[in-house]
């Protein structure tokens, strides 16, 4: 079965730093892909970054960028230059056939002033 | 403007009644979605449908029912039978290509049971 894990419930970061949130998964297939959401307080669900498993380059759009360790199962985003507008859930999702996101807890992310 | 819309935003029912909630999309998206959130959890998948006419279970799809008789409308009721109702309720969409799975979703509707 799969399984993705986000093993940080909250985690806060200083206006204008970078800030790195941890995602692990589990699958047994080779190809897959992988996604980060966002979900500020309006609780729209804002894609952020995907991720191919066959690409073994990183993937990253604009402060945001991804550590993608296919061996490891890791797949953690980094976010730079940190703004109060990156307030909100962060959501790890893998998405490995049969039409189905399966998702993390989501890690809550603040930013300080 | 292309996109998901659902309604209500707020809604609220009594115990033992029976609510639909609505999902509509004008992406021409093939395959649509229902998930379920809790607080401080992720989503759960209730009901997925990749064509017209045709819709999967999702993890926890008892005490709810879909149709799909429409590719843009997908709703979602949620019946006396589900024993815990109150939650928030996400709709999503995605084109079923190979090279793209992202999934967009809507606004979500706040569901009350008292």
């Amino acid at each position: 079965a799969q399984t993705v894990t986000q093993s940080q419930p909250e985690m806060s970061v200083q206006e204008a730093e970078t800030v790195t949130l941890s995602c692990t998964y589990d699958t047994s297939e080779s190809d897959y892909y992988l996604f980060w959401y966002k979900q500020p307080p309006s609780r729209q669900m804002i894609l952020v970054i995907r991720q191919e498993a066959y690409k073994q380059q990183n993937a990253t759009e604009n402060r945001f960028s991804v550590n993608f360790q296919k061996a490891a199962k890791s797949f953690s985003l980094k976010i730079s230059d940190s703004q109060l507008g990156d307030a909100a859930m962060y959501f790890c999702a893998l998405f490995q056939g049969a039409q189905k996101l399966v998702f993390g807890q989501g890690t809550r992310l603040t930013i300080n002033p | 403007d292309g996109g998901i819309t659902q309604s209500p935003k707020y809604l609220f029912r009594k115990e033992g009644q029976n609510v639909t909630l609505s999902c509509e999309q004008n992406l021409n998206h093939d395959a649509m979605y229902w998930y379920r959130q809790d607080p401080g959890q992720g989503l759960r998948l209730i009901y997925y449908s990749q064509i017209v006419n045709d819709f999967q279970k999702g993890d926890i799809a008892e005490g709810y029912s879909v149709s799909r008789e429409k590719k843009e409308s997908f709703p979602l009721t949620v019946t006396s039978a589900q024993k815990n109702p109150t939650a928030f309720y996400l709709c999503a969409s995605s084109v079923t290509t190979l090279y793209t799975y992202e999934q967009y979703f809507g606004p979500g509707t706040r569901l009350t049971v008292t």
